[in-house]
């Protein structure tokens, strides 16, 4: 069974600095990897998706996903308050199992002006 | 981004009674999903759902859930009778294809007295 751990559980960064999220997955098969964040009573808001090694930037947000370390990495630039939010790690593997996601606790993300 | 509408927010029942939680996926997915978030836990994939049909489900997906959409309305996740380990946040979702982003919405919390 897939298991996805997040790191840190919180992370404090001033506005401006780079933020750094980690994620390990479990499943070496898993091809299909989303960043997500969540702010508080709101819907889950995808920032970026990934599925081959690399990088892949949408706007300030950058993943980094490396399988056979099974490690995926969120890297947001320049970091607003606006920003604080509970980001998750989403990892599945499309063919059978369709859109079914695993997901990690979240890291807790609080940015200082 | 795509929205997906979840009502109501937040429903108080008492143990036994039967509870309908209400999704109004985005107009042109194709598929739709229930994820289960019991607090302090991480989200758990409980439900598939396409062309009318439950794809897969996980072990949380007790004989008392049942999901369907009606004439192409909202999708609907059904629990009767409810007891008190359903108190959870249920997120719906939806997405055009199976290897297509799953969009969220702000999840229903369901409180079993």
């Amino acid at each position: 069974q897939q298991k996805v751990q997040q790191s840190p559980e919180s992370l404090t960064v001033s506005e401006g600095a780079m933020a750094s999220l980690n994620c390990t997955f479990s499943d070496g098969t898993s091809n299909n990897f989303r960043w997500y964040r969540q702010h508080s009573a709101k819907g889950l808001e995808v920032l970026v998706s990934i599925f081959s090694d690399g990088e892949k930037e949408e706007g300030r947000f950058t993943a980094h996903l490396n399988r056979a370390n099974l490690h995926v990495s969120l890297h947001i630039r320049e970091p607003q308050p606006s920003d604080s939010a509970v980001y998750l790690c989403a990892v599945s593997r499309t063919g059978a199992n369709t859109g079914k996601l695993t997901f990690g606790h979240g890291t807790i993300l609080r940015v200082h002006p | 981004g795509p929205k997906v509408l979840q009502i109501p927010s937040h429903q108080i029942i008492d143990m036994g009674q039967m509870v309908t939680l209400n999704c109004d996926p985005v107009s042109n997915h194709l598929y739709f999903y229930w994820y289960k978030q019991i607090l302090g836990q991480q989200m758990e994939f409980l439900v598939n759902f396409y062309n009318g049909k439950v794809m897969e489900k996980s072990k949380l997906f007790k004989d008392q859930f049942s999901v369907e959409r009606p004439d192409g309305s909202y999708f609907t996740l059904k629990i009767q009778p409810t007891a008190l380990e359903d108190s959870a946040v249920y997120f719906c979702a939806s997405s055009l294809g199976r290897r297509n982003t799953l969009y969220f919405g702000a999840g229903t919390r369901l409180s079993v007295l």
